[in-house]
């Protein structure tokens, strides 16, 4: 089973609007992290936001939060007022306790802001 | 402070050749993690070194290999290239630490390999 789904290839989102990015875990660890990577199209990866499992309120950093909904398994990205700089390739990624300093990653959402 | 460096950028080979991807951590950090990274199979784990041992390794052929020297810079090597083999190799450091749930893993700028 995959442990982090993202089911939103593609999005596309107006300019100065707000944009969800949907994911997804399946977990057995009590114990887990969950983090957001920004990937432009020169590569590299860009560390947006941090939830762990045990925090009890939603992340936030700057323009982004991260709507987590342990119960459902969800750690959704919201971009509020979207620029331009934001098209990219948005990752979700899952570190748990018990597998050490690996990092799970989704497929990831292409995200494209519109003028 | 500097970021995670990779060398080189841009890689072409042929079949059958040998390649070696290095990767120079932030200063400071003592893990080195590799992942491939390709359209049809996404982000995959390939190994993790930390103070020059192996520590994690995900589910690539023994073709796959790496070391960390005593700097914590890793390099990676692969043998006998396959054209599926063609991807980009990202190469990310952490401080190492186990069980620091939050500790954020800085990518470099990933080196793509090309096998024709």
């Amino acid at each position: 089973a995959q442990k982090i789904t993202q089911t939103q290839p593609g999005m596309f989102v107006q300019e100065k609007e707000a944009v969800t990015l949907d994911c997804t875990y399946d977990t057995s660890d009590p114990s887990y992290g969950l983090f957001w990577y920004k990937q432009p199209s020169s590569g590299e990866m860009i560390f947006l936001i941090y939830q762990g499992s045990y925090d009890q309120q939603n992340a936030t950093e700057g323009r982004y939060s991260l709507n987590f909904q342990k119960a459902r398994k969800s750690a959704n990205l919201v971009i509020s007022a979207s620029q331009l700089g934001d098209s990219a390739m948005y990752f979700c990624a899952m570190r748990e306790t018990n597998t050490g300093n690996q990092f799970y990653f989704g497929t990831g959402t292409s995200l494209t802001v519109i003028p | 402070k500097a970021g995670v460096t990779q060398t080189p950028r841009y890689l072409i080979k042929t079949r059958g050749q040998q390649v070696t991807l290095s990767c120079s951590p932030i200063s400071g950090h003592r893990s080195v993690s590799w992942y491939q990274q390709t359209p049809g199979q996404g982000l995959q784990f390939l190994f993790e070194y930390f103070s020059e041992t192996q520590r994690n390794k995900g589910n690539f052929p023994g073709r796959f290999s790496g070391r960390q020297f005593s700097n914590s810079r890793s390099e990676m090597n692969v043998s006998t290239l396959e054209l599926g083999d063609s991807a980009l190799y990202l190469c990310a450091s952490s401080l190492g630490g186990r069980g620091r749930l939050g500790e954020t893993q800085y990518f470099g700028p990933g080196t793509r390999l090309l096998v024709l």
